[in-house]
């Protein structure tokens, strides 16, 4: 019944190495975000889909790269992780409505990702 | 560009007592408001929000919030807080005109104490 899943929710790994988390809802929404928690909880976007077209880039280092097989699936791919990496990602998603596509935003438990 | 001040990083507060957390926004176009609630070691859950309408919006676990278009204000309240309302609580607004890009506040720490 999990309406935004995450997977893994806990991620250790060493500087260097890559890593993906992965991202499905049940919704049928057909827009998904990541966001990044940093350490005094602090929530900014990252990215953002609809219908698998990428519409929110923010100021992201190119080692991170969303990718989008279908608008049910936003997976992260973390390239070359550096310890500013630390934090916890939280994957979120919404419907589009008529009038536009500000609908509430449903968020997964997050994927604390600690590096070494 | 949209920026959200939560005024207070923590606030506690005895049970059954009321409480306020504050939040103030700043935007050149019009917004949407929310209040979410994060429970420890857990996602983020839609406490409510204000879109359109009357101004005093009612959300889950007895929360409502007051839009105050003159003030910038979108403050959250609860006449009688429970124990289990200690939680990190976020304000956030996006554009009316579409993106649905949510910017958060800093969030505010909420601790009912007995």
């Amino acid at each position: 019944d999990t309406a935004v899943s995450q997977t893994p929710k806990y991620l250790v790994t060493q500087m260097g190495n890559d890593k993906s988390i992965k991202c499905e809802q049940n919704l049928g929404h057909d827009t998904m975000y990541w966001y990044k928690q940093d350490s005094k909880k602090f929530l900014k976007i990252m990215f953002s889909y609809n219908n698998k077209e990428l519409i929110i880039n923010e100021t992201v280092p190119n080692r991170f790269s969303p990718k989008s097989p279908d608008k049910a699936h936003l997976n992260l791919h973390i390239n070359s992780l550096e310890l500013g990496d630390s934090a916890v990602y939280f994957c979120a998603s919404s419907g589009t409505a008529g009038t536009g596509r500000n609908q509430p935003q449903h968020f997964g438990d997050g994927t604390r990702l600690s590096i070494l | 560009a949209q920026s959200v001040t939560q005024l207070d990083s923590q606030v506690p507060v005895f049970e059954e007592a009321p409480v306020e957390l504050r939040c103030n926004y700043s935007s050149s176009v019009s917004v949407y408001l929310f209040w979410y609630v994060q429970y420890p070691n857990q996602g983020l859950q839609l406490l409510l929000k204000y879109l359109s309408g009357s101004t005093l919006v009612k959300g889950i676990n007895g929360f409502e919030a007051e839009f105050n278009k003159s003030q910038t204000s979108f403050h959250l309240r609860k006449p009688s807080v429970h124990i289990s309302d200690t939680a990190e609580y976020f304000c956030a607004v996006t554009p009316t005109g579409g993106g649905n890009k949510l910017t958060f506040g800093t969030g505010t720490q909420l601790k009912v104490e007995l």
